[in-house]
Order: C-alpha cells, then sequence, then structure tokens
C-alpha cells in the first residue's frame, strides 16, 4: 500500500491566479474524492469518480473550480481566478467501489492565496 | 442534509486519564459511522468504524466506540490515554438521502500531557 499521494504539499499563489492540484490515488482504488478543509473545521465534500465518471459534485464547487479523472487513474483539481477565500487544504481520498468502503487519505495540499 | 457534531473542540487530558468524545448525528434513518483521527503533521486515517452488529466496535491502539441508535450518538472511548493519543479526531457518517458520501464533524483537537 503505497498510500493516496498529492501534489504539491503546499502551493502560495496570487489572487486571480490559476492553480492546479494532483492526486494519485492507490492503484486499485477506483473511486477518488476531493476535501476542502480549513482551520477549526472538518474535510467538506467537493467532488468524487468512480473510475472516469465524475459522479456527484457539491454546491461548494462553483463553476471556477474543475475536476477531471482521465482513464480513471489520477485526478487533477484546477481553481481558476483563485480568491482569497480559496485558501484553505485541499485533501484527496480514495476507496474501493464497494459500499461504504473507508477512505484512505493523502497528505493534502495547502493553498495560500496572498 | 446529515450533520453531524462533534461537541468537545479541545479536550486537554493527563497520561491515565480516560478519554470520551461525543459525536452525534442528524439523520434518523440506516447510517454508517466512522471515527478518523489525524496526528500531527500525518494524513487523516481510519481509527474505527460500524456498519452494523454488534454496536460496541473496537478499533486500533485501544480505541473503541458504542453507537446508540436511540440517541444518534456514537461516542469515542478509550479507558487510559497516552501521550501519543495527542491528535484531531473527526466523527464521520454516511447515510441519509442515498448518500454514501461521508459528513464529517468539525473535530476535537485532543492533547495528552505527559
Amino acid at each position: 500500500d503505497t498510500g493516496v499521494s498529492q501534489n504539491p504539499r503546499h502551493k502560495i499563489t496570487k489572487r486571480g491566479q490559476n492553480v492546479t492540484f494532483r492526486c494519485d490515488p492507490i492503484s486499485e482504488h477506483n473511486r477518488l474524492y476531493w476535501y476542502r478543509q480549513t482551520l477549526g473545521q472538518g474535510p467538506e465534500f467537493l467532488t468524487y469518480f468512480q473510475n472516469e465518471a465524475q459522479l456527484e459534485k457539491s454546491r461548494l464547487l462553483s463553476d471556477r473550480f474543475s475536476a477531471e479523472r482521465p482513464k480513471g487513474s489520477f485526478s487533477t483539481l484546477e481553481i481558476q481566478r483563485t480568491e482569497q477565500g480559496d485558501s484553505a487544504m485541499y485533501l484527496c481520498a480514495s476507496s474501493l467501489g464497494t459500499r461504504n468502503q473507508p477512505q484512505h487519505f493523502g497528505d493534502g495540499t495547502r493553498l495560500s492565496i496572498l | 442534509a446529515q450533520s453531524v457534531s462533534q461537541h468537545n473542540h479541545h479536550v486537554i487530558l493527563s497520561e491515565a486519564a480516560s478519554l470520551e468524545l461525543g459525536c452525534n448525528y442528524s439523520y434518523g434513518g440506516t447510517v454508517n459511522l466512522f471515527w478518523y483521527v489525524q496526528y500531527p503533521g500525518q494524513h487523516l486515517q481510519l481509527l474505527l468504524k460500524y456498519f452494523s452488529g454488534d454496536p460496541l466496535v473496537k478499533g486500533i491502539k485501544g480505541f473503541e466506540a458504542e453507537f446508540i441508535k436511540s440517541k444518534f450518538s456514537f461516542n469515542l472511548r478509550k479507558p487510559s490515554v497516552q501521550w501519543s493519543d495527542t491528535a484531531e479526531y473527526f466523527c464521520a457518517v454516511t447515510g441519509g438521502g442515498g448518500s454514501y458520501i461521508p459528513t464529517f464533524g468539525r473535530g476535537t483537537s485532543l492533547i495528552v500531557h505527559p
């Protein structure tokens, strides 16, 4: 089990710039989730994929956010025209596709908007 | 929509003290319950889970949790904490409206003094 890998670990950018994060799930996991976590809060669901299909999106995911999972392997989360409020830890998790399997989390990407 | 409440936001204990962290959820139907732990500088990892059967579930590192359906609760317990239990603890629930996306509580920060 090599674990869920996220890159970069930290990203600092100016407001208005675009950023992209990458997540490599555990290889046999066909479900992949993105969460956002701010200080003092638990993870908030953003979106999830089963294989390459994006099956659910939270209303937190504004039109500036887009996520992809080409070929059902790694995933990218892009934020366009970043705003101060986008500063957060972005977490990726993966799980097996059977019902209610626990999720395995990555270390996250911390985004800071200047 | 499902909501999860963790009433203790910060808990400070001495080693060997007993621990109980509260978790209450809102949805009254079939639920699946999880406790995750995040040690300093590490990613979220599963501590224990309840799907069905015996409402008293045992997890790693001597932790246990009891599902009380009538109280909508899933409290986490440990009879004797150690300094190494210092971490953030998150309760999560799936269920409600057919969604299997977990809803997380805001977390409890536990500090154990040696």
